[in-house]
């Protein structure tokens, strides 16, 4: 029953420094898709990745890139991180790219930039 | 860019009780999903509605979505303090294998004993 399974759960980074968070899931999935959750601001989409070999930018892409390895493993880098980055990052996946599929997402990555 | 409001943004209620939660747009939307999202975990999937006009009930929970595909409306009879937590509306974008959904900001559910 793992689902999408995310790493690390918590990081604290210092500006500057990079880091990848990975999500990896085992559903047989086409479509996977990073999210970051601020209070009072719901679910807002970074990246995503409507089918393996390809990947799109969302609603706020800006000092994110991603990489789609293969069908069940989608990682989220953060180059030269900020504290505006600070937030839970989410991962998710469906098993279409068309919206009218639910989306199952991970635990989330807690990530403090200091 | 399509936007979706939430409404109440805050809501406590006693035990028992009757709540609607609301979910609304300009736009139209091609399905309406509810996700219930709890401390420390990801949103999971409620339900998706994707006719205008559609009713759906998962036990004390009952789902609509607006005859013009712009709003919906969660409805949770006799609350419970399992129903606790961050409700979650989300519009599909289209039809396309590339289409997404956007979500609206949350509605914080507390039910006291």
């Amino acid at each position: 029953n793992a689902g999408v399974t995310q790493t690390p759960k918590f990081q604290v980074l210092k500006t500057g420094q990079s880091m990848t968070l990975q999500c990896a899931q085992d559903m047989n999935h086409n479509s996977m898709y990073w999210y970051r959750q601020d209070p009072g601001m719901g679910l807002r989409l970074i990246y995503y990745s409507a089918s393996e070999g390809t990947t799109d930018k969302g609603e706020v892409p800006n000092g994110y890139n991603v990489s789609r390895l293969n069908k069940r493993e989608f990682s989220l880098r953060l180059e030269s991180a900020a504290p505006s980055q600070t937030s839970v990052y989410f991962c998710a996946s469906s098993e279409r790219g068309t919206a009218n599929y639910g989306y199952t997402f991970g635990s989330g990555t807690r990530l403090t930039v200091v | 860019t399509q936007l979706l409001e939430q409404s109440p943004q805050f809501l406590s209620i006693q035990e028992g009780e009757n709540l609607t939660v609301y979910c609304n747009s300009s736009s139209v939307f091609s399905s309406l999903q509810w996700y219930r999202q709890e401390p420390g975990e990801g949103p999971v999937l409620l339900v998706t509605v994707v006719t205008g006009g559609e009713v759906k009930k998962l036990k004390r929970l009952t789902f609509q979505f607006g005859d013009a595909r712009k709003d919906s409306s969660l409805h949770i009879t006799a609350a419970q303090p399992g129903d606790t937590g961050l409700y979650l509306c989300a519009g599909g974008e289209g039809y396309s294998s590339a289409s997404k959904i956007i979500f609206g900001s949350g509605t914080r559910l507390s039910i006291r004993p």
